[in-house]
């Protein structure tokens, strides 16, 4: 079984909307790290936002949010007024106890892409 | 943030031509690198785990012997990519956790990208 599923290949989004990209994730762990990873096309890979598995508040860093429903294992991430410069492949990724919050494991990923 | 270096960011070679790829921490130490694999429009599948000191840890389906790691220093690991053929071909990213526990962040690097003619 897949550890993280992303079901949506592409998203489109005009500039200044807010979009949703789904993550849906499989775990017997108690503990584990969710985290989303934004790959534009020069390859790097930039963090952008962490949420642990005991963390009762749904993580922020900006313009980004974690959606995090963990009766459900999703971990959406949301991105507030879309600008120009978000237009990537964005990664959901996974770590858990088991493996010594070492391995990140990634999902498929969502290319976004934005208009202006 | 702490920094994560590879070299070379990209690489031609011939078939059967052996290729080294280096990953270095520069302002930490990584008991542990993790070298991973990434096709184009395709995820980041991890390769192996780079351990300091001792052998790495290869990833189901991954051939140990293909892909030749070699952890020597704390912050120093090489992936050497023995016998390159084209279906090697792929962008390489290692990536080094500081610190521990489940939200211990994880620095990459910048990635090599292979071409093997």
């Amino acid at each position: 079984a897949q550890k993280i599923t992303q079901t949506q290949p592409g998203m489109f989004v005009q500039e200044k909307e807010a979009v949703t990209l789904d993550c849906t994730y499989d775990t017997s762990d108690q503990s584990y790290g969710l985290f989303w990873y934004k790959q534009p096309s020069s390859g790097e890979m930039i963090f952008l936002i962490y949420q642990g598995s005991y963390d009762e508040q749904n993580a922020t860093e900006g313009r980004y949010s974690l959606n995090f429903q963990k009766a459900r294992k999703s971990a959406n991430l949301v991105i507030s007024a879309s600008q120009l410069g978000d237009s990537a492949m964005y990664f959901c990724a996974m770590r858990e106890s088991y493996t010594g919050f070492q391995k990140l494991v990634f999902g498929t990923g969502t290319r976004l892409l934005v208009s202006p | 943030g702490a920094v994560v270096s590879q070299h070379p960011s990209w690489v031609i070679c011939k078939s059967g031509t052996s290729v080294k790829i280096e990953c270095r921490s520069l302002d930490f130490q990584a008991t542990t690198m993790f070298w991973y694999r990434q096709f184009p429009k395709q995820s980041l599948m991890l390769m192996a785990t780079s351990n300091e000191g001792s052998k790495a840890t290869y990833e189901q389906g991954v051939e140990k012997d293909k892909f030749l790691i070699n952890h020597a220093s704390l912050t120093l690991s090489t992936l050497t990519v023995t016998s390159a053929h084209p279906e090697d071909s792929s962008f390489y990213i290692c990536s080094a956790p500081l610190g521990q526990g489940p939200g211990n962040e994880q620095f990459f690097g910048p990635g090599t990208r292979l071409t093997v003619l």
